[in-house]
């Protein structure tokens, strides 16, 4: 079984600031992770993805997140944001087998000016 | 288009009737999940289909939901007697094969979402 946990459900901060996003998960077997980002009234957008090789990965509009494996963790950061980063964050995993995704209970950015 | 597309976007029914929500997967994306939205939380996941092997049902909460999907094609994900708690936003994503046999990620549908009175 596989399990998300989102550590802070609102994140509020200011426009240029920078941010993080805690996400931990646990599993019994090697898995791999997701953050998703949801504008309102949307479905799903994949924002970066850790399936193998560098554990520092990179995603879409200046993101990037760190798997650490001793400390199950997949934090979400970004050096400074924008008004239009506001949004709801979605941390997932899914078993090698790349089946159904298990869900954070997501993490809503707020980018205040 | 070029993403996954479901239909309808809104729903709203009487509490006992029957509702079907529709989703048209990317072209060529051999995997279909359904998942479900309540207000404020994460998504849970309902059915998967991969191809034309049996669909994973686990997540599915009552009798009262069922899915289909024909192919590598459309699918409909049916809820018979709503209930008010079956109000949220219904989710599909499809995803494709990659090398080795595992599943690309997912790619999302906008929902539909569904208000049981």
């Amino acid at each position: 079984a596989q399990s998300v946990t989102q550590l802070d459900s609102q994140v509020p901060v200011f426009e240029e600031a920078p941010v993080e996003l805690r996400c931990n998960y646990s599993s019994s077997v090697s898995v791999y992770l997701f953050w998703y980002v949801q504008y309102p009234n949307q479905g799903l957008q994949l924002l970066l993805k850790y399936l193998s090789g560098s554990t520092l990965v990179k995603g879409i509009n200046g993101f990037e997140a760190e798997f650490n494996k001793s400390q199950t963790s997949f934090h979400l950061r970004k050096p400074s944001v924008h008004i239009s980063d506001t949004a709801e964050y979605f941390c997932a995993v899914s078993g090698f087998s790349g089946s159904r995704l298990t869900f954070g209970e997501g993490t809503q950015l707020t980018v205040n000016p | 288009g070029a993403g996954v597309s479901q239909s309808p976007s809104n729903k709203v029914t009487e509490k006992g009737k029957d509702v079907e929500l529709r989703c048209d997967p990317i072209s060529g994306h051999t995997a279909l999940y359904w998942y479900r939205q309540r207000l404020g939380q994460g998504l849970e996941f309902l059915i998967y289909f991969q191809g034309n092997s049996a669909p994973d049902k686990s997540g599915l909460p009552s009798d009262r939901f069922s899915a289909e999907r024909t192919g590598e094609s459309v699918s409909t994900l049916t809820i018979q007697r709503t209930q008010q708690e079956d109000s949220a936003v219904y989710l599909c994503a499809s995803s494709s094969r990659g090398r080795g046999g595992s599943n690309q990620p997912q790619h999302f549908g906008d929902g539909t979402r569904l208000s049981i009175l």
